[in-house]
Protein backbone atom coordinates (compact mmCIF):
# COMPACT_ATOMS: atom_id res chain seq x y z
CA UNK A 1 0.00 0.00 0.00
CA UNK A 2 0.69 3.63 0.06
CA UNK A 3 3.36 4.93 2.27
CA UNK A 4 4.27 8.39 3.37
CA UNK A 5 7.91 8.43 5.30
CA UNK A 6 7.91 11.79 7.40
CA UNK A 7 11.31 12.92 9.46
CA UNK A 8 12.55 13.69 11.97
CA UNK A 9 10.29 11.57 14.14
CA UNK A 10 11.02 13.26 17.07
CA UNK A 11 13.25 16.83 17.55
CA UNK A 12 14.08 18.92 19.79
CA UNK A 13 15.28 22.66 18.83
CA UNK A 14 16.60 26.06 20.69
CA UNK A 15 14.09 28.52 20.97
CA UNK A 16 14.94 31.09 17.87
CA UNK A 17 16.34 28.83 15.69
CA UNK A 18 14.84 26.77 12.84
CA UNK A 19 13.73 23.66 12.21
CA UNK A 20 12.93 21.54 9.17
CA UNK A 21 10.14 18.73 8.63
CA UNK A 22 10.23 16.24 5.72
CA UNK A 23 7.49 14.60 3.76
CA UNK A 24 7.77 12.16 1.03
CA UNK A 25 5.46 9.59 -0.72
CA UNK A 26 7.41 6.66 -1.48
CA UNK A 27 5.69 4.28 -3.99
CA UNK A 28 3.14 7.23 -5.74
CA UNK A 29 3.08 10.47 -6.71
CA UNK A 30 1.03 13.18 -4.23
CA UNK A 31 -1.04 15.69 -5.87
CA UNK A 32 -1.59 17.28 -2.86
CA UNK A 33 -0.48 17.29 0.94
CA UNK A 34 -1.56 18.10 3.89
CA UNK A 35 0.43 19.58 7.39
CA UNK A 36 -1.73 19.05 10.13
CA UNK A 37 -0.43 19.74 14.00
CA UNK A 38 -2.18 18.11 16.73
CA UNK A 39 -2.10 19.25 20.45
CA UNK A 40 -1.95 16.28 23.28
CA UNK A 41 -5.29 14.56 23.94
CA UNK A 42 -6.97 16.65 20.66
CA UNK A 43 -7.51 16.20 17.33
CA UNK A 44 -5.42 16.96 14.18
CA UNK A 45 -5.67 20.51 13.01
CA UNK A 46 -5.44 21.78 9.31
CA UNK A 47 -2.43 23.91 8.99
CA UNK A 48 -1.91 24.08 4.86
CA UNK A 49 -2.79 22.61 1.87
CA UNK A 50 0.01 22.03 -0.57
CA UNK A 51 -0.10 21.45 -4.55
CA UNK A 52 2.98 20.28 -6.01
CA UNK A 53 5.11 23.76 -7.84
CA UNK A 54 2.15 25.96 -6.32
CA UNK A 55 2.14 28.09 -2.87
CA UNK A 56 0.56 26.61 0.08
CA UNK A 57 -2.75 27.32 0.85
CA UNK A 58 -3.13 28.34 5.02
CA UNK A 59 -5.94 28.12 7.36
CA UNK A 60 -7.09 30.71 8.87
CA UNK A 61 -4.82 32.18 11.90
CA UNK A 62 -2.25 30.53 10.81
CA UNK A 63 1.24 32.60 10.15
CA UNK A 64 2.47 31.91 6.70
CA UNK A 65 6.12 33.48 7.85
CA UNK A 66 6.19 31.17 11.13
CA UNK A 67 5.19 28.09 8.80
CA UNK A 68 7.18 27.66 5.29
CA UNK A 69 5.78 24.82 3.55
CA UNK A 70 7.49 24.04 0.23
CA UNK A 71 6.06 21.14 -2.02
CA UNK A 72 8.98 21.54 -4.56
CA UNK A 73 7.99 17.62 -6.80
CA UNK A 74 5.24 14.89 -6.68
CA UNK A 75 6.83 12.88 -4.14
CA UNK A 76 8.55 15.93 -1.38
CA UNK A 77 6.93 18.34 0.77
CA UNK A 78 8.68 20.38 3.67
CA UNK A 79 7.54 22.27 6.54
CA UNK A 80 9.96 24.69 8.36
CA UNK A 81 9.41 26.02 11.50
CA UNK A 82 10.90 29.56 11.38
CA UNK A 83 12.34 31.12 14.49
CA UNK A 84 10.76 28.41 16.71
CA UNK A 85 9.17 29.15 20.76
CA UNK A 86 8.26 27.02 23.07
CA UNK A 87 4.34 27.31 22.30
CA UNK A 88 5.37 25.71 18.93
CA UNK A 89 6.26 22.39 20.11
CA UNK A 90 3.32 20.09 19.14
CA UNK A 91 3.27 16.89 17.02
CA UNK A 92 3.52 17.71 13.02
CA UNK A 93 1.64 15.49 11.04
CA UNK A 94 1.76 15.33 7.05
CA UNK A 95 -0.61 13.67 4.92
CA UNK A 96 -0.82 12.82 0.82
CA UNK A 97 -3.83 12.79 -1.61
CA UNK A 98 -3.08 10.44 -4.73
CA UNK A 99 -5.56 11.58 -6.83
CA UNK A 100 -9.36 12.03 -6.62
CA UNK A 101 -10.12 8.47 -6.56
CA UNK A 102 -7.96 7.47 -3.95
CA UNK A 103 -7.43 7.21 0.02
CA UNK A 104 -5.12 10.14 2.05
CA UNK A 105 -1.95 8.21 4.09
CA UNK A 106 -0.70 9.82 6.66
CA UNK A 107 2.83 10.15 7.98
CA UNK A 108 3.46 9.11 11.37
CA UNK A 109 4.40 12.36 12.75
CA UNK A 110 7.35 14.68 14.10
CA UNK A 111 7.04 15.27 17.62
CA UNK A 112 8.78 18.90 18.11
CA UNK A 113 9.99 20.21 21.27
CA UNK A 114 11.81 23.88 21.88
CA UNK A 115 13.92 24.87 24.87
CA UNK B 1 -21.08 25.81 9.90
CA UNK B 2 -19.50 22.81 8.95
CA UNK B 3 -19.10 20.61 11.74
CA UNK B 4 -17.91 17.16 12.81
CA UNK B 5 -18.58 15.86 16.16
CA UNK B 6 -17.79 12.38 17.79
CA UNK B 7 -19.52 10.63 20.95
CA UNK B 8 -18.34 9.86 23.57
CA UNK B 9 -14.48 11.14 24.47
CA UNK B 10 -13.58 8.48 25.95
CA UNK B 11 -14.93 4.85 26.12
CA UNK B 12 -13.43 1.97 28.54
CA UNK B 13 -14.77 -1.25 27.67
CA UNK B 14 -14.09 -4.86 29.14
CA UNK B 15 -12.59 -7.16 26.79
CA UNK B 16 -15.32 -8.97 24.71
CA UNK B 17 -18.03 -6.34 25.44
CA UNK B 18 -19.30 -4.91 22.44
CA UNK B 19 -19.99 -1.03 21.36
CA UNK B 20 -20.16 1.25 19.17
CA UNK B 21 -18.26 4.90 18.67
CA UNK B 22 -20.71 7.79 17.04
CA UNK B 23 -19.55 10.36 14.55
CA UNK B 24 -22.18 13.08 13.77
CA UNK B 25 -21.44 15.74 10.92
CA UNK B 26 -23.50 18.76 9.58
CA UNK B 27 -22.16 19.66 6.11
CA UNK B 28 -23.06 19.78 2.91
CA UNK B 29 -21.76 18.15 0.11
CA UNK B 30 -20.25 14.86 1.70
CA UNK B 31 -17.16 13.43 -0.31
CA UNK B 32 -16.79 10.88 1.87
CA UNK B 33 -16.30 10.26 5.35
CA UNK B 34 -13.13 8.66 6.87
CA UNK B 35 -12.69 6.48 10.04
CA UNK B 36 -8.90 6.29 10.75
CA UNK B 37 -7.31 4.74 14.32
CA UNK B 38 -4.66 6.22 16.09
CA UNK B 39 -1.92 5.25 18.39
CA UNK B 40 -0.02 7.34 20.67
CA UNK B 41 2.70 9.12 19.18
CA UNK B 42 1.76 7.79 15.86
CA UNK B 43 -0.10 8.92 12.67
CA UNK B 44 -3.77 8.34 11.61
CA UNK B 45 -4.16 4.58 10.51
CA UNK B 46 -6.69 4.22 7.76
CA UNK B 47 -10.03 1.58 8.43
CA UNK B 48 -12.74 2.72 6.13
CA UNK B 49 -14.00 5.38 3.73
CA UNK B 50 -17.76 5.72 3.52
CA UNK B 51 -19.35 7.65 0.66
CA UNK B 52 -23.06 7.32 0.49
CA UNK B 53 -26.17 6.42 3.36
CA UNK B 54 -26.43 2.88 3.90
CA UNK B 55 -23.01 2.07 2.96
CA UNK B 56 -21.46 -0.56 5.46
CA UNK B 57 -17.65 -2.00 5.65
CA UNK B 58 -15.85 -4.85 7.63
CA UNK B 59 -12.45 -5.25 9.22
CA UNK B 60 -11.75 -7.63 11.55
CA UNK B 61 -13.84 -6.67 14.64
CA UNK B 62 -14.35 -3.34 12.78
CA UNK B 63 -17.93 -2.20 10.98
CA UNK B 64 -18.46 0.88 10.00
CA UNK B 65 -22.12 2.30 8.86
CA UNK B 66 -23.32 5.29 7.76
CA UNK B 67 -26.41 7.29 7.08
CA UNK B 68 -27.26 10.86 6.22
CA UNK B 69 -26.34 12.59 9.48
CA UNK B 70 -23.80 10.38 11.13
CA UNK B 71 -21.78 7.40 11.00
CA UNK B 72 -21.14 4.95 13.70
CA UNK B 73 -18.15 2.37 14.29
CA UNK B 74 -19.07 -0.81 15.60
CA UNK B 75 -16.94 -2.90 17.79
CA UNK B 76 -17.44 -6.14 18.41
CA UNK B 77 -16.04 -8.27 21.17
CA UNK B 78 -12.90 -5.83 21.25
CA UNK B 79 -9.20 -6.84 22.59
CA UNK B 80 -6.70 -5.07 24.13
CA UNK B 81 -5.01 -4.26 21.14
CA UNK B 82 -7.89 -2.41 19.84
CA UNK B 83 -7.43 0.20 22.37
CA UNK B 84 -6.62 3.26 20.46
CA UNK B 85 -7.83 6.21 19.74
CA UNK B 86 -10.55 6.44 16.71
CA UNK B 87 -10.92 9.20 14.57
CA UNK B 88 -13.54 10.11 11.65
CA UNK B 89 -13.07 12.64 9.02
CA UNK B 90 -15.23 14.06 6.37
CA UNK B 91 -14.18 15.29 2.92
CA UNK B 92 -16.46 18.31 1.73
CA UNK B 93 -17.42 18.90 -1.65
CA UNK B 94 -15.42 21.93 -2.43
CA UNK B 95 -13.09 22.87 -5.29
CA UNK B 96 -10.15 25.33 -5.54
CA UNK B 97 -7.84 25.77 -2.95
CA UNK B 98 -10.42 23.40 -0.29
CA UNK B 99 -9.84 20.58 -2.61
CA UNK B 100 -9.46 17.30 -0.64
CA UNK B 101 -9.67 19.28 2.72
CA UNK B 102 -10.72 16.65 5.70
CA UNK B 103 -12.50 17.90 8.74
CA UNK B 104 -11.85 15.88 11.50
CA UNK B 105 -14.32 15.41 14.63
CA UNK B 106 -12.46 15.37 18.02
CA UNK B 107 -11.63 11.47 18.30
CA UNK B 108 -12.82 8.66 20.90
CA UNK B 109 -10.14 7.29 23.07
CA UNK B 110 -11.11 3.97 23.23
CA UNK B 111 -9.45 1.52 26.40
CA UNK B 112 -10.08 -1.96 26.24
CA UNK B 113 -8.95 -3.88 29.14
CA UNK B 114 -8.60 -7.60 30.03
Amino acid sequence: GAVVSQHPSRVICKSGTSVKIECRSLDFQATTMFWYRQFPKKSLMLMATSNEGSKATYEQGVEKDKFLINHASLTLSTLTVTSAHPEDSSFYICSALQGQSYGYTFGSGTRLTVV
Amino acid sequence: EDQVTQSPEALRLQEGESSSLNCSYTVSGLRGLFWYRQDPGKGPEFLFTLYSAGEEKEKERLKATLTKKESFLHITAPKPEDSATYLCAVRLDAGGTSYGKLTFGQGTILTVHP
